[in-house]
């Protein structure tokens, strides 16, 4: 049983380039999540999808980010014009359908750095 | 606002000391109470949680934690800590209206000297 896939893990880009995260939840799980870590902090909610639906970006920065997760395919986190604030840690997590009581389960991370 | 608070940013220890890691939350409804461990390079692991009944939970590794409702607090333990439980810990409430995501503490930073 394959666990939640994140890639690339560790991407380095310049400032003004785009940011591509990609996330392939578990087997059977429907519910996707993104966490940002920045340096010496803990994990901070960005935004939860379903397939072809956005459920919460209460956590989403209000420009140059968006997050999507298609009907196939990983979900995918877009940083436009990245700047260097912008490097951190960023977490998938996955669950199988999003309710209380359910334990979400993490991949490994993405580390951006921005030069 | 909702928040989990962990004091202790970093812990070094000597083997086969115990451990005690405070969590303590702010949030008004019922909570869902998680820690995680993050072993260097690795992703983030469950170690254990609690959603209801007995207070004393006891997970993987040896973990255990105890929810206090009235301190508002999840504490994490071990007896006896060994080299191999170096690493992050972050203790995470699930917000049980609205939308359910996590809001974790900072974390702390486990070192364990052999």
């Amino acid at each position: 049983n394959a666990g939640v896939m994140q890639n690339p893990r560790h991407l380095v880009r310049r400032r003004g380039q785009e940011a591509r995260l990609r996330c392939s939840p578990m087997k059977g799980h429907s519910h996707v999540y993104w966490y940002r870590q920045l340096p010496e902090e803990g994990l901070k909610f960005m935004v939860y999808l379903q397939k072809e639906n956005i459920i919460d970006e209460s956590g989403m920065p209000k420009e140059r980010f968006s997050a999507e997760f298609p009907k196939e395919g990983p979900s995918i986190l877009r940083i436009q014009q990245v700047v260097r604030g912008d490097s951190a840690a960023y977490f998938c997590a996955s669950s199988p359908q999003g309710g209380t009581q359910e334990t979400q389960y993490f991949g490994p991370g993405t580390r951006l750095l921005v030069l | 606002a909702q928040s989990v608070s962990q004091h202790n940013h970093h812990v070094i220890l000597s083997e086969a000391a115990s451990l005690e890691l405070g969590c303590n939350y702010s949030y008004g409804g019922t909570v869902n109470l998680f820690w995680y461990v993050q072993y260097p390079g690795q992703h983030l692991q469950l170690l254990l949680k609690y959603f209801s009944g007995d207070p004393l939970v006891k997970g993987i590794k040896g973990f255990e934690a105890e929810f206090i409702k009235s301190k508002f607090s999840f504490n994490l333990r071990k007896p006896s800590v060994q080299w191999s439980d170096t690493a992050e810990y972050f203790c995470a409430v699930l917000t049980t209206s609205g939308t359910y995501k996590y809001i974790f503490g900072t974390g702390t930073r486990l070192k364990v000297l052999a």
